[in-house]
């Protein structure tokens, strides 16, 4: 199984500023996933990061907004940009399983609140 | 539009006795359907998943049954343990492997002493 750390736990900001989000895997990973979930709402995917080319983003999601990076095989950012009150959500990372189980681990996450 | 909807946010169940979460999708792609469990401050875990060419997949105590005609999957946990009290998430993709899982908004179920 994969362990994934997610860093700040949780944050409280204010309107226009930014916030990053690292996501570190134990494990080499092509592919890592970003999703929100928004209060009372379901895990919703912002974007998929793939080492060495640009994340690929879910409709609603645009880089400007969300930035990402993923600088190695075990490494990830998610930026929040210009925040205001409506992101503020649980940001959680995850990767898929490797050994064909078609599922994927998941961060503890990242719980946002913007004043 | 949901495609993937769990129409209880909340159920509560006395310890021993069977829990029952319910979860309905729109989409007719759907191929294969996750369970996933969440306790506070962590990340959903997988539980359970089932392929559409199944209508029952059972594991331990967790069993989930497939209605494809009626768009329908369901959780059961039997017996239920105190343990078990967490928000459960019904997910479901267009394919086996396919990266873009779609969640629903979660049931939260309360397992009572």
């Amino acid at each position: 199984s994969a362990v994934i750390s997610q860093k700040p736990s949780r944050d409280i900001c204010q309107r226009g500023t930014s916030l990053t989000i690292q996501c570190q895997v134990d494990s080499q990973v092509t592919m890592m996933f970003w999703y929100r979930q928004q209060p009372g709402q379901s895990l919703t995917l912002i974007a998929t990061a793939n080492q060495g080319s640009e994340a690929t983003y879910e409709s609603g999601f645009v880089i400007d907004k969300f930035p990402i990076s993923r600088p190695n095989l075990t490494f990830s950012t998610l930026t929040v940009s210009n925040m205001s009150p409506e992101d503020s959500s649980i940001y959680l990372c995850s990767v898929p399983v490797a050994g064909g189980t078609d599922t994927q681990y998941f961060g503890p996450g990242t719980r946002l609140t913007v004043l | 539009d949901q495609q993937v909807k769990q129409n209880s946010p909340s159920l509560s169940v006395q310890e021993g006795r069977i829990s029952i979460l319910n979860c309905d999708y729109t989409n007719s792609m759907f191929d294969y359907f996750l369970w996933y469990k969440k306790y506070p401050a962590e990340g959903p875990t997988f539980l359970i998943s089932i392929s559409s060419i199944k209508d029952k997949n059972e594991d331990g105590r967790f069993t989930v049954f497939l209605n494809k005609s009626a768009k329908h999957l369901s959780l059961h946990i039997v017996p239920s343990q105190p343990g078990d009290s967490a928000v459960y998430f019904c997910a479901a993709s267009a394919r086996r492997g396919d990266d873009k899982i779609i969640f629903g908004k979660g049931t939260r179920l309360h397992i009572l002493p």
